[in-house]
């Protein structure tokens, strides 16, 4: 596609359900992030893919997260057991080299 | 850790005023992105930095390396300015980005 497209753009969960959100990326590009970014803040990072390999997960904030690529393309983020602070939009962005490209983001409200 | 910082926060400017937004960082970078945020969540790169200065439109960005910070400004401002406008940093060549929380601009016709 043209650009990184994430699905659904807007969920509501009921505390306590688990959810997947989306990302599909630019075609070809082997990096891939995943950002949250609270109301009236700036992202914060969460993980990160080269290809299907996660090289870095120390922003997640608990271990109720978790994401996947397994074919080194599209990747999704779970939480599990959704909590109110998990509110937030989730931002998946991806590089080729190192300008990175952002979805629209999917907001997360949880009631 | 490194650190962004942004300041300010919020800025109202009429049509036509020079901007200016600040941001400086903590820790020695590969890069300096300066991002815009639309309401809906969508964010555009505007610039990639690290060293000097760049320009684009009525955009111009600029960068110290030793005094570790940087400057966006805007030219000529217009209402279609209006936007949240991030600075965020990237330690090493295709890492992570840390960013600031933004700077909210407002222009009034």
């Amino acid at each position: 596609g043209a650009g990184v497209s994430q699905s659904p753009r807007y969920k509501v969960a009921k505390r306590g359900q688990d959810v997947a959100l989306r990302c599909d990326p630019i075609s070809g590009h082997v990096s891939l992030f995943w950002y949250q970014q609270a109301l009236g803040q700036g992202p914060e990072f969460l993980t990160y893919f080269q290809n299907e390999a996660q090289l870095d997960k120390s922003g997640l904030p608990s271990d109720r997260f978790f994401a996947e690529r397994p074919e080194g393309s599209v990747s999704t983020l779970k939480i599990q057991r959704t909590q109110q602070e998990d509110s937030a939009v989730y931002l998946c962005a991806s590089s080729f080299y190192n300008e990175q490209f952002f979805g629209p983001g999917t907001r997360l409200t949880v009631l | 850790k490194n650190e962004v910082e942004q300041s300010p926060q919020n800025l109202t400017a009429q049509e036509g005023e020079f901007i200016t937004i600040n941001c400086s960082y903590s820790v020695g970078i590969s890069a300096l992105h300066w991002l815009q945020q639309h309401p809906g969540g969508g964010i555009v790169s505007l610039f990639m930095l690290s060293s000097g200065k760049k320009k684009h439109g009525r955009l111009i960005a600029t960068i110290n390396i030793q005094e570790k910070h940087s400057s966006l400004h805007i030219t000529a401002s217009h209402p279609r300015d209006s936007a949240v406008y991030i600075c965020a940093s990237e330690e090493t060549s295709g890492s992570r980005l840390t960013f600031g929380e933004g700077t909210q601009l407002t222009v009034n016709p």
